[in-house]
């Protein structure tokens, strides 16, 4: 049992590049979150998916996309990465009352 | 709506006195609450929860936290500090979008300093 799995660790992009950042949970949990942590702002939700083929988007979702194609993975795409999108981004799921979280993925943009 | 407020950024203490992390949360409703930790460059760690049963939760390495629904409060405690209890942490609340979502909604953290 994995919990939730982030992949990659790290990147660094160039404006205008794109990029997606996976996630996959194997606790068949429904809930599934994005979030993105910068210093002393705590975490911020991006995305965030009940269920299969469900999404809806949460405080800050400008300049990214989700997709929930199966119950375990709910992919985070960025289309055209900016300076402002440099963070890094947790990737959780939920299922009653407690999250899970991912390892996180710390993202550069140049 | 709900919120929740972290009332200290930054925390320090000695190693072997007592901690006090603050964290107060608006809801119209009873709410979950949970405290996380992040060690550096780490992920997110749960401590405890509360979830409507004691008010007084324990949760991992010596940690607790008691729900005061009069004063909206859910302050983390430790009798005694240990140096590797410095961590960003993190007080949460999870809310019910206006579609029936369960979201939880992060404070902004507060740094626990350990000195010697």
């Amino acid at each position: 049992n994995a919990g939730v799995t982030q992949t990659p660790k790290f990147r660094i992009l160039k404006i205008g590049q794109s990029m997606t950042l996976q996630c996959t949970q194997d606790m068949n949990h429904n809930y599934m979150y994005w979030y993105r942590q910068d210093p002393g702002m705590g975490l911020k939700l991006i995305y965030y998916s009940v269920g299969a083929g469900i999404t809806d988007k949460g405080e800050v979702p400008n300049g990214y996309n989700v997709s929930r194609s199966t119950t375990e993975d709910f992919p985070l795409r960025l289309e055209l990465a900016a300076p402002s999108q440099t963070s890094v981004y947790f990737c959780a799921s939920r299922q009653n009352t407690e999250a899970f979280f991912g390892q996180g993925t710390r993202l550069t943009v140049v | 709506a709900q919120s929740v407020t972290q009332l200290d950024s930054h925390v320090s203490v000695s190693e072997g006195t007592p901690v006090l992390l603050r964290c107060n949360y608006s809801s119209s409703y009873s709410p979950s609450l949970f405290w996380y930790v992040q060690h550096p460059n780490k992920g997110l760690q749960l401590l405890l929860k509360y979830t409507s049963a004691a008010t007084l939760v324990k949760g991992i390495n010596g940690f607790e936290a008691e729900f005061k629904k009069s004063e909206t409060s859910f302050h983390l405690t430790k009798p005694s500090a240990h140096m590797s209890d410095a961590a960003e942490y993190f007080c949460v609340v999870t809310h019910v979008s206006p579609g029936g979502s369960y979201i939880p909604t992060f404070g902004r953290g507060t740094s626990l300093i350990v000195h010697p």
